[in-house]
């Protein structure tokens, strides 16, 4: 069975600093992950993949990743954040043959402050 | 711009009064999903569409039913609700590209439904 960690529920930053959000998965089999991001009374939107191939991910707003295999992490990260990045943030993991359905992590909120 | 909605966005039902919320797409996807999200937690898989094939998660209750018409709509029924149902409801697409597996597909959310009991 394949399972998700975001060791912390919440991290509180500051505006132009930088963060990190992390995740550790657990998989038997090759895996496909992925970061969401949830903002107020919204649904959830990709931020970014890794499916194969380079382990640094690049995605929308600013946001990157790096898959480590040896650690079984893909801690997301921004080199300055904005104020809009307040939001919650969900790692997820699939994979294997067959339909293999996401599994979340909890979920890490990203606080903004000015 | 092609993407997933659902209606109502706020839906208010008495405890024990059938619900149905509803999906619709835009995106010509052919798995559709349900997930619920409780507060504070993430979203939990109830079941899934791939065409018209039915797939349900082993642990959703048989108090939750869903329809798909046709490729653009998806519902979800909730036959009896209970208090403890009380949740946002998110509709997602995905597509599957000519391959037996369709989980390295990303999937498009719509902004959900938040269900309330009184």
């Amino acid at each position: 069975a394949q399972s998700v960690t975001q060791l912390d529920s919440q991290v509180p930053v500051f505006e132009e600093a930088p963060v990190e959000l992390r995740c550790n998965y657990s998989s038997s089999v090759s895996v496909y992950l992925f970061w969401y991001v949830q903002y107020p009374n919204q649904g959830l939107q990709l931020l970014l993949k890794y499916l194969s191939g380079s382990t640094l991910v690049k995605g929308i707003n600013g946001f990157e990743a790096e898959f480590n295999k040896s650690q079984t992490s893909f801690h997301l990260r921004k080199p300055s954040v904005h104020i809009s990045d307040t939001a919650e943030y969900f790692c997820a993991v699939s994979g294997g043959t067959g339909f293999q359905k996401l599994v979340f992590g909890t979920g890490t909120r990203l606080l903004v402050s000015p | 711009d092609a993407m997933v909605i659902q209606n109502p966005r706020y839906q208010v039902t008495q405890f024990g009064k059938p619900v149905t919320l509803s999906c619709s797409q835009t995106l010509n996807h052919n798995v559709m999903y349900w997930y619920q999200q409780k507060s504070s937690q993430a979203p939990k898989l109830l079941f899934h569409y791939y065409d018209k094939d039915f797939n349900n998660e082993a642990d959703t209750p048989d108090n939750f039913q869903s329809r798909r018409p046709n490729t653009s709509f998806c519902f979800l029924d909730i036959r009896s609700p209970g208090l403890g149902d009380a949740a946002m409801y998110l509709c997602a697409t995905s597509t599957e590209p000519g391959q037996v597996d369709y989980s390295n597909q990303p999937q498009h959310f719509g902004d959900g439904t938040r269900l309330s009991i009184l």
